[in-house]
């Protein structure tokens, strides 16, 4: 059974870094072709992809926001963590992960993050 | 990368058909068969409907179907049900190693 969690921090202030970390089971990141990738959606806006990392370490960013993000694995740990600098109330919304390449068959619940001081 | 364009809203009466469209370019959903669909119901995760354009995960109604053709992508609801009341999404991969995803269209049952 695939299962994907996230985790990490409800409310942030605007500047800081966000941290977050996808917790999964029933796969193994060091099988070839497995893949995580992150998402956010704002309240009641669409979906937007992030960033993804591939079962051999490859990294991919959405181009609009290469610059403020991170992503990185813990096969060990079944984990993924994503980095996102410098947030703004922006950057409000729920964050998922999720497991895939160029299709997403199982997701995480989501996590609500707050950018507010 | 820009959103891919769906309409904002499509509506039909139980048992009907309706259709999603989701326009891209040839920069994704025109040059690869890696186009999928998500439903949302409200609170609730995304959820995989149709993957590589046609294909349904198992579990997926079979009143649920995909198709595309150029920069164009379309996922058809057969005979419409209550519980097909949701926010839908395409999202294709594209030629950047990145991935898009829809405006959204929310399908309402009349």
């Amino acid at each position: 059974q695939v299962t994907l969690r996230e985790s990490g921090p409800a409310l942030v202030n605007p500047t800081q870094t966000l941290t977050l970390t996808c917790t999964f089971s029933g796969f193994s990141l060091t099988t070839t072709a497995m893949c995580v990738s992150w998402f956010r959606q704002p309240p009641g806006k669409a979906l937007e992809w992030l960033a993804r990392i591939d079962w051999d370490g490859d990294t991919y960013y959405s181009t609009s926001l290469k610059t403020r993000l991170s992503i990185s694995k813990d096969s060990s740990k079944n984990q993924v963590v994503v980095t996102m600098t410098n947030m703004d109330p922006v950057d409000t919304a729920t964050y998922y992960c999720a497991r895939g390449r160029w299709f997403f068959d199982y997701w995480g619940q989501g996590t609500l993050v707050t950018v507010s001081s | 990368q820009s959103a891919l364009t769906q309409p904002p809203s499509v509506s039909g009466s139980l048992g009907q058909s309706v259709t999603i469209s989701c326009t891209g370019t040839s920069s994704d959903v025109g040059s690869y068969n890696r186009v999928s669909w998500y439903q949302q119901p409200p609170g609730t995760a995304p959820k995989l409907m149709i993957y590589e354009v046609s294909n349904r995960p198992s579990g997926v109604p079979d009143r649920f179907s995909g198709s595309k053709s150029g920069n164009t992508a379309s996922l058809t609801i057969s005979g419409l049900q209550a519980e097909d009341e949701a926010d839908y999404y395409c999202g294709s991969y594209t030629t950047s190693n990145t991935y898009v995803f829809g405006t959204g269209t929310k399908v309402t049952v009349l």
